[in-house]
């Protein structure tokens, strides 16, 4: 089945110690978006690519980073992870005819002790 | 102002009725808007999505859109405990890709 791949679901990590999370997909999707979600919050997007073209949101911490090497793959580093990045990242590609109904993955937790 | 309203609940149903989620938008420009259910510690799953004023029904799930009135609903008909999760009205602004989420609705269905 075409779908949306995290890896790890669950991560723990140290203060201050970098963090690399791992999105695939087999749908074939032009766009690939990271999301951070909080406890009981609206998930908040962190960046997106359209292709490799690279947008950052505005408000997103220079501490977050992302690479896209080709159409399958994308990585949120996260350089230097203090308590508040404690959340769950979502992944989601854009489908459909315009490419903007979004499939989300499972999901990483990350814990930050 | 939040771009995307919704009521945080919880909206409690008894088993068998009908749920109604409401959702208000302020950017009269947008063109498509989605419903995604999202169960506690699990990512969001897409129910439906509207483009175009009026209903749209999927099985149980029914989608009410009024661009005049910038509101979007969600319908659950016959509810069971299993529908018990937060509710998230997403929508698609006038130019872009990006999605703008509300807080979620969470709905709470008793036997």
């Amino acid at each position: 089945d075409a779908m949306v791949i995290q890896n790890p679901r669950y991560q723990v990590t140290q203060f201050g110690k970098p963090v690399t999370l791992s999105c695939s997909q087999t749908l074939n999707h032009n766009v690939m978006y990271w999301y951070q979600q909080k406890s009981s919050q609206a998930p908040k997007l962190l960046f997106h690519y359209y292709d490799k073209d690279f947008n950052n949101e505005a408000d997103t911490p220079d501490n977050f980073q992302s690479r896209r090497p080709n159409t399958s793959f994308c990585f949120l580093d996260i350089r230097s992870p203090g308590l508040g990045d404690a959340a769950m990242y979502l992944c989601a590609t854009g489908g459909g005819p315009l490419q903007e109904t979004q499939y989300f993955g499972p999901g990483t937790r990350l814990l930050v002790l | 102002q939040k771009e995307v309203e919704q009521n945080s609940g919880p909206l409690s149903v008894p088993e068998g009725a009908i749920a109604s989620l409401n959702c208000t938008y302020s950017d009269r420009g947008s063109q498509s808007f989605f419903w995604y259910r999202q169960y506690s510690g699990k990512s969001p799953e897409l129910i439906m999505f509207i483009y175009s004023n009026g209903d749209k029904e999927d099985g149980r799930f029914t989608a009410q859109l009024n661009k005049a009135s910038q509101y979007v609903s969600l319908l659950i008909r016959d509810s069971q405990p299993s529908d018990s999760a937060t509710y998230l009205c997403a929508v698609k602004g006038a130019a872009g890709n990006k999605l703008t989420f509300g807080g979620g609705t969470r709905v709470l269905v008793k036997p």
